[in-house]
């Protein structure tokens, strides 16, 4: 597609509840990231997908976050049992290469209740 | 630990005014800085990239500099617009090719007419 396109743009879900949250890249970019932008924070590195290799799963900030990439395409981030502190804007990039020319979705904001 | 600071938080301007917004970074190896736009509910968009041996660089109304002596930036809008209000991120890779960025908290611009 034209650009990094993520759904939904919004989510509400209650605490407890698992969540997915999808992202399309630009095709052929190789590399796709995840981050998290809580309300008055900077950028929060989540994940990197880049080719065929390990992700770099780094950011993740407990073992109820988990992301897949599949057939080196769209990427799906899944929150297991949320938490209001869970509550943010997930933004997916995509770049053609690691570290160059990134482009990002619009994000999907995440608000638990 | 590898911080990006920016200055100041928020900043209220009249249509066709300048303004200058500020940021300063402690990341090592530095690789390169550059500044993105956010506008509500949309994700940044790039404005401008800068390596170690550029002193400025230019797109459109906005003009970056930087130091990297004493790791600063900073970013002038001239002739400010409706359109530029947005919140302005600065954004910091560490080494040659690292998909590490660290981003700065963002630095809310509003232009009222």
């Amino acid at each position: 597609g034209a650009g990094v396109s993520q759904s939904p743009s919004n989510k509400v879900t209650e605490k407890g509840k698992d969540v997915e949250l999808r992202c399309d890249p630009i095709s052929g970019h190789t590399a796709l990231y995840w981050y998290r932008q809580s309300l008055g924070q900077g950028l929060e590195f989540l994940i990197y997908f880049q080719g065929n290799s390990a992700p770099d799963k780094s950011g993740l900030p407990s073992d109820r976050f988990s992301a897949e990439r599949t057939g080196g395409s769209v990427s799906t981030l899944t929150i297991q049992r949320t938490q209001q502190e869970d509550s943010a804007v997930y933004l997916c990039a995509s770049s053609p290469d690691r570290g160059h020319g990134y482009t990002f979705g619009s994000g999907t904001r995440l608000t638990v209740v | 630990k590898n911080q990006v600071e920016q200055s100041p938080q928020s900043l209220i301007i009249l249509e066709g005014k300048n303004c200058t917004l500020q940021c300063n970074y402690t990341v090592s190896p530095f690789s390169n800085l550059r500044w993105y736009k956010q506008d509500t509910g949309r994700g940044p968009v790039s404005l401008t990239i800068m390596t170690f041996s550029e002193n400025t660089k230019s797109n459109g109304r906005y003009t970056a500099t930087l130091d990297a002596d004493t790791k600063q930036s900073s970013l002038h809008i001239t002739a400010s617009q409706l359109s530029d209000s947005a919140s302005y991120i600065c954004v910091v890779s560490a080494g040659a090719g690292s998909y590490q960025l660290t981003f700065g908290k963002g630095t809310k611009l509003s232009v009222i007419p």
